[in-house]
């Protein structure tokens, strides 16, 4: 079965310390990882998309990295806004199929 | 570029009555998709549409159900609703791209009460 794993699920740091959250997955075809930063009662805002092992984005303090097993994103000198849960989600294997299957999340709090 | 757009932003609603939301997708994007994020649980895929068609649904009830418009808009019907219903049902839309399998972009979401 596909599936998606996040850790932590809660990750506190102080403004400027530097951390990587992790996702991992169980799919037999990787068809695409998805980061996305989602705020309190509010949609999922997107990050990035990884389609291959090695493959590397960056975006100010975020940067997605992808492996045959797993998922880093790393956020480099937080800051207070960057305090939001992070998704990640994967297209499952199998033809046909375009859900998103998501993790469910590290709740990221950064403290002045 | 205007973004995914849904509405109402909130809807409260007793047992057993309907609920209907609805989501129009960024401009040039012709499928939608519809997940359920209810509190303390990720979020799940309940359905997709692309140029009108329901192309896949998730394990969720029949009474979760509903359509795409010519405009590529949709929308989402839950009869006879139930308690455990309650939770932030989100929008997605995607463009067809030379990459099959590329990024859903959400919407905010509606906020659906059950009492």
């Amino acid at each position: 079965e596909d599936q998606v794993t996040q850790s932590p699920e809660a990750l506190r740091l102080q403004e400027g310390e530097s951390s990587s959250l992790n996702c991992s997955y169980t799919v037999s075809g990787l068809r695409g990882l998805f980061w996305y930063r989602q705020d309190p009662g509010k949609g999922p805002e997107f990050l990035f998309t990884l389609y291959s092992a090695g493959e590397e984005k960056e975006k100010e303090r975020l940067k997605a990295t992808l492996t045959k097993k797993e998922s880093f994103l790393h956020i480099t000198a937080p800051k207070p806004e960057d305090s939001a849960t992070y998704l990640c989600a994967v297209y499952p294997s199998g033809g046909g199929s375009e859900k998103l299957v998501f993790g469910k999340g590290t709740k990221l709090t950064v403290n002045p | 570029e205007a973004g995914v757009t849904q509405s109402p932003t909130h809807l409260i609603k007793t047992r057993g009555q309907q609920a209907t939301l609805r989501c129009s997708p960024i401009s040039g994007h012709t499928s939608v998709y519809w997940y359920q994020q209810a509190l303390g649980l990720g979020l799940q895929f309940l359905l997709w549409y692309d140029e009108g068609e329901e192309r896949n649904r998730g394990n969720f009830p029949p009474r979760f159900s509903g359509r795409q418009f010519p405009n590529y808009s949709s929308e989402l019907n839950v009869n006879a609703l139930e308690l455990e219903d309650s939770a932030l049902y989100l929008c997605a839309s995607r463009a067809l791209s030379g990459q099959e399998y590329n990024e859903q972009f959400f919407g905010p979401g509606t906020r659906l009460t059950v009492l």
